[in-house]
């Protein structure tokens, strides 16, 4: 399967608080990326993380990716309630432009 | 730019009619992408374009869906006969593909549905 799946389904923290998702995946990757929906909306890309990089951080973001086990995380530190929304992972298959969504990790933050 | 643009953004519609959903990409992207998203299913992958030319459609759910893309910067998704389960939010994305590239998605605010 080419799609990403995310862990926890759902995560409930306070605000000021960090929150940590999981990915884990199937295929060889190009890149992989990490996409926020706020409810009632369409999804907006937040970052990528290359095959060939390890850590990358934008903002209060922060990823990782482990290829040797096939998995990533989405680090958001001091949480806040404007956050609250659903985030998926897209691993972002070699020679191909296609992405496949996972069910998401639905994050809310009580302020 | 404006951005995806998508519509209707909302239908209501009886079982048996024929639903037509709308879809302007970004302008300068080369491929379409076709999402439905269900709280049951989560966000499907119905069919994608590259260069106006459908690449795979092997999420198409049956015959009763139709997908289009004429020219560069329209697309359509046709259900022909509409039934109460294809009801969902309808999702519209674009991207600017080419060997290397790492491939973002653009998505639409997306059509919801109801078909009664």
């Amino acid at each position: 399967s080419q799609q990403g799946e995310e862990d926890p389904q759902a995560l409930s923290i306070q605000e000021g608080e960090n929150a940590t998702m999981n990915c884990s995946y199937k295929t060889s990757i190009n890149n992989l990326q990490w996409y926020r929906q706020n409810s009632g909306r369409g999804l907006v890309h937040l970052i990528l993380i290359r095959s060939n990089e390890r850590e990358k951080h934008s903002g209060r973001l922060r990823v990782t990716l482990d290829t040797s086990k096939k998995s990533s995380s989405l680090l958001i530190t001091a949480s806040r309630a404007a956050d609250t929304a659903s985030y998926f992972c897209a691993p972002h298959p070699n020679g191909s432009e296609k992405l496949v969504f996972g069910k998401g990790t639905k994050l809310t933050v009580n302020p | 730019d404006a951005g995806v643009i998508q519509s209707p953004r909302h239908e209501v519609t009886e079982m048996g009619q024929e639903v037509t959903l709308r879809c302007k990409p970004i302008s300068g992207h080369n491929s379409l992408f076709w999402y439905r998203q269900t709280m049951m299913r989560g966000l499907e992958l119905l069919i994608y374009f590259n260069n106006n030319v459908p690449i795979d459609d092997s999420g198409m759910p049956e015959d009763r869906f139709s997908a289009k893309m004429p020219n560069a910067s329209f697309s359509t998704l046709k259900i022909q006969p509409s039934e109460p389960r294809d009801s969902a939010v309808y999702f519209c994305a674009s991207s600017f593909w080419l060997a290397g590239a790492t491939g973002e998605l653009f998505f639409g605010e997306g059509s919801r549905l109801t078909v009664l």
